[in-house]
């Protein structure tokens, strides 16, 4: 079915440690993977994206990881900071000519300074 | 600043009565997405468009539901007869062409139903 889920609900990290959020995929045929992190009561926002054509993509301090053959897609982000404190969604775009995402329940990440 | 705005930002109602939200894209995004996100889930899909066409609606979009995009530029939710289960935040999300994948959210309305 559809389904993109997680490893971990939480995960606290210490302030300057690098943080590691999982996430498993269940469709094989997905063909676009996105990170957002949404802090209470706003949108979610971009982090990153990949294509299901790469393996590894990098940004400022992030870096997704997308592994195909065990469908798991992670977010690494360097030298975490407090404002990093949020809640991030991984989405997988189903390919097939569907244009929506379908959204993980997420992974609260908490910084402690 | 993704450049999607919401509007109201928050909605109080009681049940039985109708809603509609507004979400205003920017001139680039011809694709609009709306998404519902109840508390400690994901977003979950509701409808797109691309352009004034709606191409693409989730079986979430019950005969209460109704959207539009009638210019190819903001768009409405409307939902009829509300009731306690419709109360969540309703998310609009933009997307630029075809060169990109990425769906650039709005704050979102947050509806209540009493």
């Amino acid at each position: 079915g559809e389904s993109v889920g997680l490893h971990l609900p939480t995960l606290s990290v210490q302030e300057g440690d690098n943080s590691i959020i999982n996430c498993a995929y269940s469709n094989s045929a997905s063909d676009y993977f996105i990170w957002y992190k949404q802090e209470s009561g706003k949108g979610p926002q971009f982090i990153i994206d990949i294509r299901s054509n790469m393996d590894k993509r990098q940004g400022q301090r992030v870096t997704v990881l997308l592994n195909k053959t065990v469908k798991h897609l992670s977010l690494q982000i360097a030298a975490t900071q407090p404002g990093d404190s949020a809640v991030y969604f991984c989405a997988e775009k189903m390919g097939g000519g569907s244009e929506k995402l379908v959204f993980g329940k997420g992974t609260k990440l908490t910084v402690n300074p | 600043d993704t450049g999607v705005s919401q509007d109201p930002r928050h909605k109080i109602t009681k049940r039985g009565q109708n809603v509609t939200f507004r979400c205003d894209p920017i001139s680039e995004h011809n694709r609009l997405y709306w998404y519902r996100q109840t508390l400690g889930q994901g977003p979950e899909f509701l409808t797109y468009f691309q352009n004034e066409a709606q191409l693409e609606k989730s079986r979430l979009l019950s005969d209460r539901f109704s959207a539009e995009r009638p210019k190819g530029s903001f768009s409405t939710l409307e939902i009829q007869r509300t009731e306690q289960g419709d109360s969540a935040m309703y998310l609009c999300a933009g997307r630029k062409g075809e060169l990109t994948d990425t769906q650039y959210f709005g704050p979102g309305t947050r509806l209540t139903v009493l």
